[in-house]
């Protein structure tokens, strides 16, 4: 089931600025994922972060989790041409299930 | 990490008939999942495929249009029945991995469907 929700839901800038995506959840959690997806390709799993982190940076993607407000943010630094694709936020149910929000479409100009 | 196949990739099918696509791991795992993703919207869980047990449907999902079978802890099939163009979509099939304190899902590349 659908129970996140992302926004914005499109994003267009231009290469070399920042883009941040921001998702909210409605359940207690045990992690929170973001994915990416490429036209045409499967699913990149890009970083994950567990409910009692605040705070996680692997190479140009930082995410901030906030379990008060329940929500969390992913900001590219410095995009490139390659980070044009659709970004996805799930968090992990206590079923063991994804729960995914709708996602962000990101779109890098040249 | 776990390495997922599925076949077919990609298919363009007929009103009214049938595909089953394939999905293999690489390791052996006890819950496997499928989705949908249909054209710009975001991924829906159609059913979770545990070996051995009949696989669980969620809501808006039924066995009949959607039969899954999970001989082994390896493989799964679904099947998308009696299809319609509604049907068109991306279906990936995926995997958990139970980690102390953390949990992943690792996905296969998706099966990209169209039903004329």
């Amino acid at each position: 089931s659908q129970q996140g929700e992302e926004d914005p839901q499109a994003l267009s800038i231009q290469e070399g600025e920042n883009a941040t995506m921001n998702c909210s959840y409605k359940t207690s959690i045990n992690n929170l994922q973001w994915y990416r997806q490429n036209s045409g390709r499967g699913l990149v799993h890009l970083i994950l972060i567990r409910s009692n982190e605040r705070e996680k940076h692997s190479g140009r993607l930082r995410v901030t989790l906030d379990t008060s407000k329940k929500s969390s943010s992913l900001l590219i630094t410095a995009s490139r041409a390659a980070d044009t694709a659709s970004y996805f936020c799930a968090h992990m149910d206590s079923n063991y299930q994804l729960i995914w929000g709708a996602g962000t479409k990101l779109i890098i100009k040249p | 990490s776990a390495v997922i196949s599925q076949k077919p990739s990609r298919d363009i099918c007929q009103r009214g008939t049938s595909l089953t696509i394939q999905c293999q791991v690489d390791s052996q795992v006890t819950m496997m999942f499928w989705y949908r993703q249909q054209p710009g919207q975001s991924l829906t869980l159609i059913a979770t495929a545990n070996q051995g047990s009949e696989a669980t449907y969620e809501s808006g999902f039924v066995i009949d249009k959607f039969p899954i079978s999970r001989p082994n802890l390896t493989f799964s099939t679904l099947t998308v029945s009696n299809m319609s163009p509604e049907d068109s979509s991306i279906y990936l099939c995926s995997v958990e991995r139970r980690g102390p304190g953390a949990d992943t899902q690792y996905f296969g590349p998706g099966t990209r469907l169209t039903v004329l």
